[in-house]
């Protein structure tokens, strides 16, 4: 059984396109995260829930709106899709915000 | 503002081998520092989380040290293998509970 999953593996969309990536853990950990790592491969921060409530919100587009329905959900919601937005978008769970990151096998996103 | 490095930004080295990754931080006021492993295409495995009260940890061929007060982390991987190679990342989880990361070592372990 996968402990963070996310769906899809690879989105390619034309500039201007509204797509969603979609993240569920099993593993009953009530943090979870986004995080963008670009083609020289730095990972950075996006957003970061705690019990459904936004606790992290890094300087991003206000066109990536994260929705956690529940604990185990995190979903990420892109607007306008542009260029730049090529990357590879991983989620990841840990049981409090200090505790033991565990990561999805990531998303990768190509704006054509 | 915390700060982590990784030195160098990639290593070769032959199997067999014993090697030493390292990874240094601006600010000693941490909650704890995790060493991931990321293959390529692949998400990042957890590898070994050593809380800020902690010196070392030890998974397998895995050890971790942390020494707060120097700033230092080091991962020792004993007797290396192809298998092995991967890029290393570090990361802190500093006093705002924020994570932030080493840009990443790139190991290549040569049968």
């Amino acid at each position: 059984d996968t402990a963070v999953s996310q769906t899809p593996k690879y989105l390619v969309t034309q500039m201007g396109n509204d797509k969603s990536i979609k993240c569920e853990q099993n593993l009953g950990h009530d943090t979870m995260y986004w995080y963008k790592q670009d083609s020289k491969k730095f990972l950075k921060i996006m957003f970061s829930y705690n019990n459904k409530e936004l606790i992290i919100n890094e300087t991003v587009p206000n066109r990536f709106s994260p929705k956690s329905p529940d604990k185990a959900h995190l979903n990420l919601h892109i607007n306008s899709l542009e260029l730049g937005d090529s990357a590879v978008y991983f989620c990841a769970s840990s049981q409090g915000q200090v505790g033991k990151l565990f990561f999805g096998s990531g998303t990768q996103l190509s704006v054509l | 503002k915390q700060e982590v490095t990784q030195i160098p930004a990639a290593l070769s080295v032959p199997e067999g081998e014993n090697l030493v990754l390292n990874c240094s931080f601006t600010d000693s006021a941490i909650y704890n520092l995790q060493w991931f492993r990321q293959d390529p295409g692949k998400g990042l495995t957890s590898l070994l989380l050593i809380q800020s009260s902690q010196r070392e940890q030890t998974s397998g061929r895995l050890n971790a040290s942390l020494d707060k007060s120097s700033g230092r982390s080091t991962l020792y991987i004993a007797a290396s293998q192809p298998g092995d190679s991967a890029t290393y990342l570090c990361a802190v989880v500093d006093s705002n509970y924020q994570l932030i990361w080493g840009a990443g070592t790139k190991l290549i372990i040569k049968p």
